[in-house]
């Protein structure tokens, strides 16, 4: 166990839908990273978040967003899901920006019907 | 942006033999590199790790080398298990940013 949990394990919706992910990293990490993980693309980052405020942005799409609160958990948004969404989303948390190791929470699978 | 090519994309092994999955980085900047083992419907865990600093690092049977020339890096796996059987991810991250980049996995399957 990392320390980092992701609700909900599992989601089945449907096109043009609007989802939340959730995360909460370990206690004390300020760093979150969101990550996506699908069978024809291996695990890309999307985005980044530093003690509430956004660090770094990967391939994420305009259709997705994120937001960390000031507990530091954090949110991936997803609208207008298309049936290519589906996924597993990783989240990872690390304690401060240039600590090296991340660790990862056990992921949200997401189906689009 | 940092581009993570790894090689092969599946590799089977007898078990007691040894494997080694190789990677190329694109960013000469790149500072660090981990290794993940993803077991199936499981959280990527991080095994072994290597800075730019120092060209190799040893844990039990895992090893991992470095080539800042060639920019290449290697997992090298020996007297193989086959719990050892998962998806192994290389990774690199950037001097300038903190997001790991991954190479697109390799499925290592150790036989009895």
């Amino acid at each position: 166990d990392s320390g980092v949990t992701q609700t909900p394990k599992h989601l089945i919706t449907a096109t043009g839908q609007r989802v939340t992910l959730r995360c909460s990293p370990r206690s004390g990490d300020l760093s979150v990273y969101w990550y996506q993980q699908s069978l024809d693309q291996g695990l890309q980052f999307l985005i980044q978040y530093y003690n509430g405020e956004e660090r770094a942005k990967g391939n994420i799409l305009e259709r997705f967003s994120a937001q960390q609160f000031p507990d530091l958990h954090s949110e991936l948004n997803l609208s207008s899901l298309e049936l290519g969404d589906s996924a597993l989303y990783f989240c990872a948390s690390s304690p401060s920006r240039s600590y090296n190791e991340q660790f990862f929470g056990p992921g949200t699978r997401l189906t689009v019907l | 942006g940092e581009n993570v090519e790894q090689h092969p994309s599946t590799l089977s092994v007898q078990e007691g033999d040894s494997a080694v999955i190789k990677c190329t980085y694109s960013d000469s900047a790149s500072n660090y590199f981990p290794w993940y083992k993803q077991e199936l419907g499981k959280r990527p865990q991080l095994i072994i790790d290597i800075r730019s600093n120092v060209g190799e690092k040893k844990d039990q049977r895992i090893a991992v080398t470095l080539n800042k020339t060639a920019k290449h890096f290697s997992l090298h796996i020996t007297e193989t298990q086959p719990e050892d059987s998962a998806v192994y991810f290389c990774a690199a991250r950037e001097n300038s940013g903190y997001a790991l980049n991954f190479g697109k996995g390799t499925s290592l399957l150790v036989t009895p």
